[in-house]
């Protein structure tokens, strides 16, 4: 019964190869996000969804592409990865996007990509 | 400079010790977050507010919207409290930025 699940746990790959992550939720949310953490553990938004749609695309290189094939997914597409990928991504569900609702958004467990 | 600022960045205490983090902000904001990521990288929610105070068990969270401003408490820490506490702010949309996070020591 896992609320927000990501696959794989952990990602090694060589510099230039593409890679996705998936993530899925069965919380019946219509906001999905895409995080990414350094390696000093701060994070900052990359992506976030709300019916399938791009909400929020902050400067994130045309290499990152998020997919959103329904509400309860949304897959995370790398290509020509680079050392500076190497990072913890995690993903995020939530119910309201921007409305007068400040919901909570539960987290995913991370997927530990490093790219060699 | 951080829209959002925690502090301390670390901090190491005894168990049974009350504990506050805080959390400031600079920019106009609708929910501010308290999350926990734990030692195995999960994170968790703990807390959302927009106004006045919130507790849950041993843990309490304030904000002053005036202030812009928050604080995190622990009362009588235990060493399983152990863990990054990470202020989070709610911009436009459904935006969330980040504090850099406190890492938390607790002792026994």
């Amino acid at each position: 019964d896992t609320a927000v699940s990501q696959t794989p746990k952990y990602l090694v790959t060589q510099m230039g190869n593409d890679k996705s992550i998936k993530c899925e939720q069965n919380l019946g949310h219509d906001t999905m996000y895409w995080y990414k953490q350094d390696s000093k553990k701060f994070l900052k938004i990359m992506f976030s969804y709300n019916n399938k749609e791009l909400i929020i695309n902050e400067t994130v290189p045309n290499r990152f592409s998020p997919k959103s094939p329904d509400k309860a997914h949304l897959n995370l597409h790398i290509n020509s990865l680079e050392l500076g990928d190497s990072a913890v991504y995690f993903c995020a569900s939530s119910h309201l996007a921007g409305g007068p609702s400040t919901d909570t958004q539960y987290f995913g467990p991370g997927t530990r990509l490093t790219v060699l | 400079k951080n829209e959002v600022e925690q502090s301390p960045q670390n901090l190491t205490a005894q168990e049974g010790e009350f504990i506050t983090i805080n959390c400031s902000y600079s920019v106009g904001i609708s929910a501010l977050h308290w999350l926990q990521q734990h030692p195995g990288g999960g994170i968790v929610s703990l807390f959302m507010l927009s106004s006045g105070k919130k507790k849950h068990g041993r843990l309490i969270a304030t904000i002053n919207i005036q202030e812009k401003h928050s604080s995190l408490h622990i009362t009588a820490s235990h060493p399983r409290d152990s863990a990054v506490y990470i202020c989070a702010v709610k911009t436009s949309g459904s935006r969330l930025t980040f504090g850099e996070g406190t890492q938390l020591t607790v002792n026994p």
